[in-house]
């Protein structure tokens, strides 16, 4: 299958910080990708939508300016969460699409934050 | 808006036992329906999918059910081993063309027991 290669896979950073993770597409061309987080024993819930070459679709709740996120190549984008809070400690998760229908979603190895 | 809920949440059965998860999505629109397992700290993992013109898929020891009027799905695992375990997450989606995205349930945590 294809590979979605995410780093770091754990960080930890002091509360203030910003914090920034990459999600790479090795084998395919993803012009959209999709960020998760999800805390402990909780489900993915979808944070954004990012596109290559503009903005990205933030969903309800999300702060755009909280969580930047740049989707400059066909390959990569990147979130970066600003002024981290121990409240902003998750497991981040990036996927994309590929395949002949493009229906399969691939993931990341995830990142664990623990802001402290 | 979307919205997919997932039963039970969690789940425990005998080794070689049957294991049925239920999902129900709220979103018509939606057309992909993939589970997925994931274990503690891991990425999730692709089981199987069904798309909105199948109504059922089947592979191996696990099987997926799909009932577009009454908008749900179900994951069904017979000959339950160990191994197993994890948490499965249903998902949903609209469109086939890889810019939708999936929305989960809320997880089912599958025990196994010897």
């Amino acid at each position: 299958g294809a590979v979605v290669s995410q780093h770091p896979s754990w960080v930890i950073c002091k509360s203030g910080t910003s914090v920034k993770i990459e999600c790479r597409s090795l084998d395919f061309q993803a012009t959209t990708m999709f960020w998760y987080r999800q805390f402990p024993k909780q489900s993915l819930m979808l944070m954004a939508t990012s596109n290559e070459g503009s903005k990205a679709t933030y969903e309800q709740g999300v702060e755009k300016d909280k969580f930047l996120i740049n989707h400059a190549s066909l390959t990569l984008s990147t979130l970066t969460v600003t002024s981290a809070h121990p409240e902003d400690s998750s497991f981040y998760i990036c996927s994309g699409f590929a395949g002949t229908e493009r229906s399969e979603a691939f993931f990341g190895q995830g990142t664990r934050l623990t802001v402290v | 808006g979307e919205n997919v809920e997932q039963h039970p949440s969690t789940l425990s059965v005998q080794e070689g036992d049957s294991a049925v998860i239920k999902c129900t999505y709220s979103d018509s629109a939606s057309n992909y329906f993939p589970w997925y397992k994931q274990e503690l700290g891991k990425r999730p993992q692709l089981i199987i999918d069904i798309r909105s013109n199948v109504g059922e898929k089947k592979d191996q020891r696990i099987a997926v059910t799909l009932n577009k009027t009454a908008k749900h799905f179900s994951l069904h695992i017979t000959e339950t081993q160990p191994e197993d375990s994890a948490v499965y997450f249903c998902a949903a989606s609209r469109g086939t063309g890889g810019y939708n995205k999936l929305i989960f349930g809320a997880g089912t945590r599958l025990a196994v027991h010897p």
